[in-house]
């Protein structure tokens, strides 16, 4: 099993639509990040969460919003998607002390 | 300015070619610098991390960093297909392990 699974893998939705996506890990990490990627842009941070009670904001949480349920599960929702948020997101986990991250598989979100 | 520069332009090579790759930054507190490999369809995975200044070797990949120029490169000798990927520079500071990513540069090696 991997240790920072992303579901869904791939999902299709309507513009207004409200979806969730979810993260959980069995690193046993503290610190927990969702990315977007977009071609030519690269990584770009929306959310990141260093312990249960901490919500941080990257460079582009607008449109977006998170729960750390706990510290194993991390999730992103979109209140209410628009076709600009088509894209790949990306769940990783680091550990207290280590630098590495720890990335999911990744989940194709496309906007309609 | 962006923390993190990395052209992401393509870069197509010839099988046994030297890849070379290279990021600049501007945030003089970094001092962890990582070099991450994406296959098509994955998430990305560590393939290199240096601490401060310096080389890095490990098998056919160099990992470089100028500290004095804010310019950190990787080498890749005698590339193969199997390198074929996006390869995304990283670097944190001391005490705030966030990363910071470059944009990415997608390799193809052609066998």
């Amino acid at each position: 099993d991997a240790d920072v699974t992303q579901t869904p893998r791939n999902r299709i939705t309507k513009t207004g639509k409200r979806i969730m996506l979810e993260c959980s890990q069995t690193k046993g990490h503290d610190r927990m990040y969702w990315y977007r990627q977009d071609p030519g842009l690269g990584l770009r941070l929306i959310y990141y969460s260093f312990d249960v009670k901490d919500i941080n904001k990257g460079e582009i949480s607008d449109g977006y919003s998170v729960s750390r349920q706990a510290q194993a599960k991390f999730s992103l929702s979109l209140e209410s998607a628009i076709p600009n948020q088509t894209a790949l997101y990306f769940c990783a986990t680091q550990g207290h002390k280590n630098t590495e991250a720890f990335f999911g598989q990744g989940t194709r979100l496309t906007v309609v | 300015q962006k923390e993190v520069e990395q052209d992401p332009g393509p870069l197509s090579v010839p099988e046994g070619a030297i890849v070379s790759l290279n990021c600049t930054y501007s945030n003089s507190a970094f001092q962890y610098f990582m070099w991450y490999r994406q296959y098509s369809r994955k998430g990305p995975e560590l393939l290199m991390y240096t601490y401060s200044s310096g080389n890095k070797e490990d098998g056919r990949f160099t990992a470089q960093v100028d500290k004095s120029s804010k310019y950190i490169s990787l080498f890749i000798r005698d590339s193969q297909p199997s390198d074929s990927a996006t390869y995304l520079c990283a670097m944190s500071a001391l005490g705030n392990n966030r990363l910071a990513f470059g944009k990415g540069n997608q390799v193809v090696v052609i066998p």
